[in-house]
């Protein structure tokens, strides 16, 4: 089946610096990727997606690039906020199958 | 605004009860699911449906049991055979019959046990 490894967390960083979450996938065939966003006691929100290979999704200042010969959807932001801390959840849907695969999700603290 | 409930907020559920969690949607999709959220753990999944009357098994449907009778409704019942049930339960639907729509989730029940 399908897997998805993130890296572990917490990710601690002061305000304004620089982010990344490593996230690579398996999949037998052609995924479209997503990433998660989870705050404190809420459920997920789409944060971006992409869908073919070099592909960047963005959002909120957040990007991924789909990396097809890596198999990996890393997540950047070249300066985050307070209002980022979160746990980020890595999320490909293979064309193969009915449901996403999650990550075990990365939380990310950040602190003024 | 369109987009899905789940309710309660907080549940308690006393030994050898069963409780039942709602989910409902008013986006018009016609899949839903529902997933299990433990401290520190990813998401996993315990029951899809992708049309009304039909629901198929996830990867721990074990002590859970669904019904898909309304394409809005989507209710969970976790059963007194789930033995471990104290968790944060997430309730998702997706639009469109391709895998490049995402899935949009309520904001969760909280299942304790007294």
């Amino acid at each position: 089946g399908n897997s998805v490894t993130q890296m572990e967390g917490p990710v601690t960083l002061s305000e304004e610096a620089f982010l990344t979450i490593n996230c690579t996938y398996t999949a037998t065939g052609y995924p479209s990727l997503f990433w998660y966003v989870q705050y404190p006691g809420e459920g997920l929100q789409l944060l971006l997606k992409a869908t073919k290979a070099d592909d960047k999704g963005s959002n909120k200042g957040f990007e991924a690039t789909y990396r097809k010969e890596t198999t990996s959807f890393h997540l950047e932001k070249g300066s985050v906020q307070v209002s980022d801390s979160a746990v980020y959840f890595c999320a490909p849907h293979d064309s193969g199958y009915s449901t996403l695969t999650f990550g075990k999700g990365t939380m990310l603290l950040v602190s003024p | 605004d369109g987009g899905i409930t789940q309710s309660p907020k907080y549940l308690f559920r006393k030994e050898g009860q069963n409780v039942t969690l709602s989910c409902e949607q008013n986006l018009n999709h016609d899949a839903m699911y529902w997933y299990r959220q433990d401290p520190g753990q990813g998401l996993r999944l315990i029951y899809y449906s992708q049309i009304v009357n039909d629901f198929q098994k996830g990867d721990i449907a074990e002590g859970y049991s669904v019904s898909r009778e309304k394409k809005e409704s989507f209710p969970l019942t976790v059963t007194s055979a789930q033995k471990n049930p104290t968790a944060f339960y997430l309730c998702a639907s997706k639009g469109g019959r391709g895998f490049n729509q995402p899935q949009h989730f309520g904001d969760g029940t909280r299942l304790s046990i007294l």
